[in-house]
């Protein structure tokens, strides 16, 4: 089975740049999640989308970030413009009701 | 919001010995995970815990649900090479129709042959 996929795998930008991350949930999950890992501040949760729907984007730093959910095998997080702070890695995760969170391999962003 | 606290931040150890390592939280959660998560790859399920007070195993790994519902530990038994890796404790909630997850810092495992 395929699990959550993920693009690009690394990504390199200038700042002021627009940069769109994707992402496909497991067939059959309903729950999607956005993530940024760096070293400082660890795994947080930045958005998570329920059936479509952005329950809690609470964690999305700035008005420079954006996820959209257009159907239930697809995800964007874009984030415009970029700035050299959101230089991490983020990953997509999905899940299917109360059942277990599965993670993609991630996006290394640099921004410079 | 909600925070875990995991012990140790980091771990030095020889080859074969074992590794013990923990979460606590605040809050109460539904259900305990564990992940470890390698170099340039994303966090993968070692573990599942659904209920306080479980104990459950998967081959040297053993992992607990604390009956308070506020904290976990891991142990890794007989470590090998493989083992080195970031573990990650996260907690889960249920509500409003979806779940999420809230991770610990993470422990950082090395090991010397």
């Amino acid at each position: 089975d395929a699990g959550v996929i993920q693009s690009p795998r690394h990504e390199v930008t200038e700042m002021g740049q627009e940069v769109t991350l994707r992402c496909k949930p497991i067939s059959g999950h309903n729950s999607l999640f956005w993530y940024r890992q760096t070293m400082m501040r660890g795994l947080e949760l930045l958005i998570y989308f329920n059936n479509n729907v952005p329950i809690d984007d609470s964690g999305m730093p700035e008005d420079r970030f954006s996820a959209k959910m257009p159907n239930a095998s697809f995800s964007t997080l874009k984030i415009q413009p970029s700035e050299p702070r959101d230089s991490a890695v983020y990953f997509c995760a999905s899940s299917r009701d109360s059942g277990v969170t599965f993670f993609g391999q991630g996006t290394r962003l640099t921004v410079v | 919001g909600q925070q875990l606290n995991q012990s140790p931040q980091s771990m030095f150890i020889q080859e074969g010995e074992d590794v013990s390592m923990n979460c606590t939280s605040s809050s109460i959660f539904n259900t305990w995970l564990w992940y470890k998560q390698d170099p340039g790859e994303g966090p993968v399920l070692l573990i599942a815990l659904y209920k306080a007070g479980e104990l459950t195993s998967n081959g040297r790994l053993t992992a607990q649900f604390g009956i308070t519902r506020k904290d976990s530990f891991l142990n890794i038994s007989a470590s090998i090479p493989s083992d080195v890796g970031i573990y990650f404790c996260a907690g889960q909630l249920l509500g409003q129709g979806a779940q999420k997850l809230v991770f610990g810092q993470g422990t950082r495992l090395t090991i010397n042959p």
